[in-house]
């Protein structure tokens, strides 16, 4: 079993839609959680970073943690062409240490 | 944040040769990464960059095939060595700060025919 799986789509929604993009993973002891967006030819860019469980919101993106699932997810919100990416989610495996294993990686088409 | 830079952008080698890639960042950071990022897959963690001292490789990676060099806090070197088709990736470079701070470089492109 891989350590954080990711559904790697292609997913894709109109303008304005809600999307919701998601990640399990195995071990129960990971605290500290990431969503990276990343355009083509691009590095990664971090969105949103949750330690431990809850919600964080940021403008139009939530990230959600739930670990009693063990599920950790991405709602965006109103989305735009411009969102179109690779969503990746992370973690940080050895306690924020920068040490990250990623999700295989959504990826998001929003058309106009 | 912190501003990164990878050289080459892209690079198309042939088997058996080596590859070094260079990655600079805009001010001084103690933990540095690189990751691969192979067609189609995610992101691996190949190694943590120590300054002063030998990089630290992840499982399925070994020194000799990619030996890292860290002569500073800003700067570190990855050689892909005796390279085969195999090794055709996305090569990353990354920064932690601790906390939210974890930035990456832009990725050097590498295709080995």
């Amino acid at each position: 079993q891989k350590e954080v799986e990711q559904d790697p789509g292609p997913l894709s929604v109109p303008e304005g839609a809600i999307v919701s993009l998601n990640c399990t993973y195995s071990n129960s002891a990971f605290q500290y959680f990431m969503w990276y967006r990343q355009y083509s030819r691009k590095g990664p860019e971090l969105l949103m970073y949750t330690y431990s469980s809850g919600n964080k919101e940021d403008g139009r993106f939530t990230a959600q943690v739930d670990k009693s699932s063990k599920y950790i997810s991405l709602f965006i919100r109103d989305s735009q062409p411009s969102d179109s990416a690779t969503y990746l989610c992370a973690i940080d495996g050895s306690s924020n240490t920068g040490k990250l294993i990623f999700g295989q990686g959504t990826t998001l088409q929003v058309k106009p | 944040s912190a501003v990164i830079s990878q050289k080459p952008s892209r690079d198309i080698c042939q088997r058996g040769t080596s590859l070094t890639i260079q990655c600079q960042v805009d001010s001084q950071v103690t933990m540095m990464f690189w990751y691969r990022q192979q067609p189609g897959q995610s992101l691996t963690l190949i190694a943590t960059a120590n300054q002063g001292s030998e990089a630290t490789y992840e499982s399925g990676f070994v020194i000799d095939k990619f030996p890292i060099s860290r002569p500073n806090l800003t700067f570190s070197t990855l050689t892909v060595s005796n390279m085969s088709p195999e090794d055709s990736s996305i090569y990353l470079c990354s920064v932690h700060r601790g906390g939210e701070t974890q930035y990456f470089g832009p990725g050097t492109r590498l295709l080995v025919l």
